[in-house]
């Protein structure tokens, strides 16, 4: 089936270590999105990609890296973790249809202690 | 500064009609998504309106007024399963989405 795969969906980490979140998507969607959703507050974009090998910053960047070498994957990486953090964090695509709507991945659900 | 207003929680019955309000207040204006996510799961597309008016679709419409900066999402006949959060969002003059809050709607028998 066709979609968006993210890796783990649940993780607990400490406090500085180096995380990777995975996200790949076999629809050919040119545009790739990292979000986090927290209790309360609206999605929130912190990367995206309009294409392969171009990324930009959204709305909350700080502490977050992306990297986008083809256009099936898109990692996001938290450097050194903090417990702020703290999030469900999702990976999206669009591209092809009309209405520009996103396609999300299930989510991952990190926890830093 | 950029919002997307909609209530935190509504609740109706089950077989009833319930219109889920969202305004906004967004540097110019490209459309207006409406996305439907139930507990621990990925928010799915419901539907996209780019000019005032109904979009009707099924059980689901959504109406938009721009000049009001206005749009609801109308569900019929509630079955239990539309029990979960409905997100509103706005993309902006820049393309970028603007996401409410959503709004978390409570399906009684």
């Amino acid at each position: 089936i066709a979609g968006i795969t993210q890796a783990p969906t649940s993780q607990i980490l400490a406090a500085g270590r180096r995380m990777t979140l995975r996200c790949t998507q076999d629809m050919r969607h040119n545009a790739m999105y990292w979000y986090r959703q927290d209790l309360g507050l609206g999605l929130r974009l912190i990367h995206y990609s309009n294409t392969a090998g171009t990324t930009g910053k959204g709305e909350v960047p700080d502490g977050y890296s992306v990297s986008r070498a083809n256009t099936d994957d898109f990692p996001l990486t938290l450097a050194s973790a903090v417990p702020s953090q703290t999030s469900v964090y999702f990976c999206a695509s669009s591209g092809g249809e009309d209405t520009g709507e996103l396609f999300f991945g299930e989510g991952s659900r990190l926890t830093v202690l | 500064g950029q919002n997307i207003d909609q209530p935190t929680e509504m609740t109706a019955t089950e077989g009833a009609i319930v219109q889920i309000n969202c305004t906004y207040q967004t540097s110019g204006f490209n459309g207006l998504f409406w996305y439907q996510q139930h507990a621990g799961e990925a928010p799915t597309f419901l539907s996209y309106n780019v000019l005032d008016g109904l979009e009707e679709k099924g059980r689901f419409s959504s109406f938009l007024s721009r000049s009001k900066g206005y749009s609801y999402l109308l569900l019929k006949e509630l079955q239990m399963k539309d029990s979960a959060s409905y997100l509103c969002a706005v993309e902006d003059s820049n393309y970028q989405l603007i996401w409410g809050a959503g709004t978390k709607l409570i399906i009684k028998p």
